[in-house]
């Protein structure tokens, strides 16, 4: 089982541009997480995918946006790049149970500098 | 606005001695709270959790602890080793109607030193 991964590991970008992350989840898992995670911070939730739906989103400006494929894999699309962008972008993944907490596994994340 | 606090960001502690990390919360609609231990290069690794209607879950050397009236949680490492050392998270957790969704702390540095 590899786990989740995530590519590319890192990503150095100019500020006006358009980025996408990409992450596999764990074999098994229907639902991918994506979390910024600035330097010094704790992960923040940008949004969760759940059967190729947006299912509920954090406090990020529409400049984020994302994707789930029916194989459950996910993107990550930031487009005009800022400064503040700069962060290590996690993904996670869970598989749906109920109306509780599902464990989330974490990918390695994708580190991204914006110039 | 910053629901889950993490107030140290560095704890050292001797091998073999007791690590406690604490975090405090003011959403009073979590209803699990988790510990990850986060290493360089990795992302963040799930070690335990508790529910919001217990007030202690224990796995091998870790115990965390929930005191709810205080909104207020820690994790007990015994004995500490060298291998615990790590950045930890507290993070909670609310299903919002259509989603579960984590909010994290800002994380302690633990250094286990011999």
């Amino acid at each position: 089982d590899a786990g989740v991964t995530q590519s590319p590991t890192h990503l150095i970008k100019t500020r006006g541009q358009q980025v996408t992350l990409r992450c596999s989840p764990k074999s098994g898992h229907d639902t991918v997480s994506w979390y910024q995670q600035a330097l010094g911070q704790g992960p923040q939730f940008i949004f969760q995918y759940y059967e190729e739906e947006e299912r509920q989103r954090g406090n990020f400006p529409d400049r984020f946006s994302g994707h789930q494929f029916p194989n459950y894999s996910s993107e990550l699309n930031v487009n005009a790049l800022l400064l503040g962008d700069s962060a290590l972008y996690l993904c996670a993944s869970s598989f749906l149970q109920g109306t509780s907490y599902n464990e989330q596994f974490f990918g390695p994340g994708t580190r991204l500098t914006v110039l | 606005d910053q629901q889950v606090k993490q107030n140290s960001p560095s704890l050292s502690v001797q091998e073999g001695r007791i690590s406690i990390l604490n975090c405090d919360y003011t959403n009073s609609m979590f209803d699990y709270f988790l510990w990850y231990k986060k290493y360089p290069a990795e992302g963040p690794t799930f070690l335990i959790s508790i529910s919001s209607i217990k007030d202690k879950n224990e796995d091998g050397r870790f115990t965390v602890f929930l005191n709810k009236s205080a909104k207020h949680l820690s994790l007990h490492i015994v004995p500490s080793q060298p291998g615990d050392s790590a950045v930890y998270f507290c993070a909670a957790s609310v299903w919002t109607g259509t989603a579960s969704k984590l909010t994290f702390g800002t994380g302690t540095r633990l250094q286990v030193t011999l």
